[in-house]
């Protein structure tokens, strides 16, 4: 199975801020990476796919970058309803695997 | 409107049996493949496994701590997808969610959008 490590596990930041998190695969994936945000008591919503690529409704301030087995996800300008926590997952093979999530906290 | 709703969680004894539902409208269920994740209280995410269409031979694959004992089926007809967990472990106490592959070009997909999940508690 491909491992996902995401980094930090936590992070406290303010409104305004820009935010990085990083996630490393065990093994190339190329890009096959999406992130995920979910908000408590909440399901996760997509937010990157192919591992830079922004599905429809998500806000421009989200960024993603890497291939093979660095990736990152960028939030420009945070804002107060980006307090949540976000995962990264590969689809490069079965099993699916995601990372162990990134809570980014008020400061 | 996309919507999955799942139903079935409860309370059930370690060794036991449970099935869940997953009722989807909104968009072609036959046409999409369809995925469980769950999530332990406090934890991240972990994917059960999932279900492909009619025209991928309702292939199915699993996560490595299910197989073997989970298994997942789905009724085109009733637009439902199902969980058949089997032999519950205590650590399978988890919040658990359908979810909808959308396909990209290039072999690039994501789940979206996610049921609001339902609880399995596993417990004597």
């Amino acid at each position: 199975d491909i491992q996902m490590t995401q980094s930090p596990s936590s992070l406290s930041a303010s409104v305004g801020d820009r935010v990085t998190i990083t996630c490393r695969a065990s093994q190339s994936i190329s890009t096959y990476l999406s992130w995920y945000q979910q908000k408590p008591g909440k399901a996760p919503t997509v937010l990157i796919y192919a591992a830079s690529s922004l599905p429809s409704g998500v806000p421009s301030r989200f960024s993603g970058s890497g291939s093979g087995s660095d990736f990152t996800l960028t939030i420009s300008n945070l804002q107060p309803e980006d307090f949540a926590v976000y995962y990264c997952r590969q689809s490069y093979s079965v099993p699916v695997t995601f990372g162990g999530g990134t809570k980014v906290e008020t400061k | 409107e996309v919507q999955l709703v799942e139903s079935g969680g409860r309370l059930v004894q370690p060794g036991g049996s449970l099935k869940l539902s997953c009722a989807a409208s909104g968009f072609t269920f036959s046409g999409s493949a369809m995925h469980w994740v769950r999530q332990a209280s406090g934890k991240g995410l972990e994917w059960v496994g999932r279900i492909r269409s009619k025209t991928n031979n309702y292939a199915t694959a699993y996560g490595g701590s299910v197989k073997g004992r989970f298994s997942i089926s789905r009724d085109d007809s009733r637009n439902t997808v199902y969980l058949q967990m089997n032999s519950l472990k205590t650590e399978d106490t988890a919040v658990y969610y359908c979810t909808r592959h959308v396909a990209y070009i290039g072999d690039w997909y994501v789940f979206d959008p996610w049921g609001q999940g339902t609880l399995v508690t596993v417990s004597s």
